[in-house]
């Protein structure tokens, strides 16, 4: 079973488009990361959220606690935008980590 | 800060052979955490540690063991690695104060033959 449900797996877009991507968890959660895996495999974390909305630069991420989803908007998509972007839930029954499988994003000059 | 370092970045070993994964932060948090990621699979929690002396396990421990000494150093050692271990091997590290952000290392990619 996965508690973490990622879409679409994969997306391609042209530079300057608007993305999205989707993220559904099953489970009960303290905690939501955004996470980007660039080419060369660092992960560096965007967003933490626990309700609401955030927005760093071109990159917003909301949450909805109600309907256990999430997602992840970049506007204005650039190349450099290209990247693997993990949805993660911090579990609140205990001290566990859940990742989904990632959305692979190639931006498109 | 270095950060969240890793060594080594890449290891080949044998079936059977044993080896230890380091990793080291220096900003002082008290979760630290192993994880490894395979094609087509999310990261998934080999081990993980909410302070010194105190580790547990994640959701694929077998085959691996951890302990914490110290704040700074989780390592994670392969017992008798075996080629279902081949994977890419992520360490992070967090504060456990409701932020959670977690600041990866670089990974270490282990091939078993």
């Amino acid at each position: 079973k996965n508690e973490v449900e990622q879409s679409p797996q994969n997306l391609t877009a042209q530079e300057g488009e608007f993305i999205t991507i989707n993220c559904s968890y099953s489970v009960g959660i303290s905690a939501l990361h955004w996470l980007q895996q660039h080419p060369g495999g660092g992960i560096v974390s965007l967003f933490m959220l626990s309700s609401g909305k955030k927005k760093h630069g071109r990159l917003i991420a909301t949450i909805n606690i109600q309907e256990k989803h999430s997602s992840l908007h970049i506007t204005a998509s650039h190349p450099r935008d290209s990247a693997v972007y993990i949805c993660a839930v911090r579990s609140n029954t205990g001290n566990q980590f859940y990742f989904g499988t990632g959305t692979s994003l190639t931006v498109i000059p | 800060n270095a950060g969240v370092t890793q060594t080594p970045k890449f290891q080949v070993l044998k079936t059977g052979q044993s080896m230890t994964l380091q990793c080291a932060q220096d900003m002082n948090h008290e979760y630290m955490s192993w994880y490894r990621q395979d094609p087509g699979m999310g990261l998934r929690l080999i081990h993980y540690s909410v302070g010194a002396g105190i580790t547990d396990q994640g959701e694929v421990p077998n085959g691996y063991n951890v302990s914490r000494s110290t704040t700074e150093d989780f390592p994670l050692r392969l017992l008798s690695a075996a080629p279902s271990q081949t994977s890419v091997y992520f360490c992070a590290s967090s504060r456990w104060d409701g932020t959670y952000e977690q600041y990866f290392g670089p990974g270490t990619r282990l091939t078993v033959t």
